[in-house]
């Protein structure tokens, strides 16, 4: 599974959108991009996935560029709730299932 | 849907000492896992089971064993415990080779 490479940590205002990077130059066709995030100390949530197409859910939009090299997450309005560690993960279909969990972007939503 | 639930919420073990983590699922899901989550590191996998009766090894399985005798639950031993294994871990449950659902985690302390 290709690595990925995100921002140490990130801030935004409250109410404002919060858009996170992620870099994954080393993506292969057949991967996907996943999108998770840990609200301190709480089990991770999933937040989106997409292959090359852009995709958009209750949560956030995420997209992708065309050369699938990097993808960034949107929120459109943030909310303190948000603040949390935000994982950007590649993973292939026909992966042996697991997860590859890097360090994330701490993202703090100021009030 | 209590979703997935893990027991106990804490521990504290003597070094040698040994303990299971239950996790249970009701959803219904074939896949269920089990990582570990260090301070200020993302997780890593330790065992995982693709159904009933069937485990694999993860990235990190030295020092644990793992059952799934039902669908529903998935146990997590350490026979006899080391400091090193002080951690947090976290269960997960998936339908397939897709989203995984994360349970709220098992502190544990070993002195």
């Amino acid at each position: 599974d290709a690595k990925t490479t995100q921002p140490t940590s990130m801030d935004c205002a409250e109410g404002r959108a919060a858009n996170l990077p992620c870099n994954h130059s080393t993506i292969s066709g057949n991967e996907y991009v996943y999108w998770y995030r840990q609200i301190h100390s709480q089990g991770p949530q999933y937040i989106i996935h997409g292959l090359k197409n852009n995709e958009t859910n209750e949560m956030a939009s995420l997209i992708i560029t065309e050369d699938r090299k990097s993808s960034t997450l949107i929120l459109p309005h943030a909310t303190l709730r948000d603040t949390a560690v935000y994982y950007c993960i590649v993973k292939r279909v026909d992966s042996s299932y697991k997860l590859i969990f890097g360090s994330g972007t701490r993202l703090l939503v100021r009030p | 849907n209590a979703g997935v639930t893990q027991t106990p919420k804490f521990r504290v073990l003597k070094t040698g000492q040994s303990m299971t983590l239950l996790c249970a699922q009701d959803m219904n899901h074939e896949y269920m896992y089990w990582y570990r989550q260090d301070p200020g590191m993302g997780l890593r996998l330790i065992h995982y089971s693709v159904g009933e009766g069937t485990t694999a090894k993860g990235e990190v399985p030295d020092g644990y064993n793992v059952s799934r005798l039902k669908k529903q639950n998935f146990l997590l031993g350490l026979e006899s415990a080391a400091p090193s294994q002080t951690s947090v871990y976290f269960c997960a449950s998936s339908p397939g080779d897709e989203t995984q659902y994360f349970g709220p985690g098992t502190r544990l302390l070993v002195l």
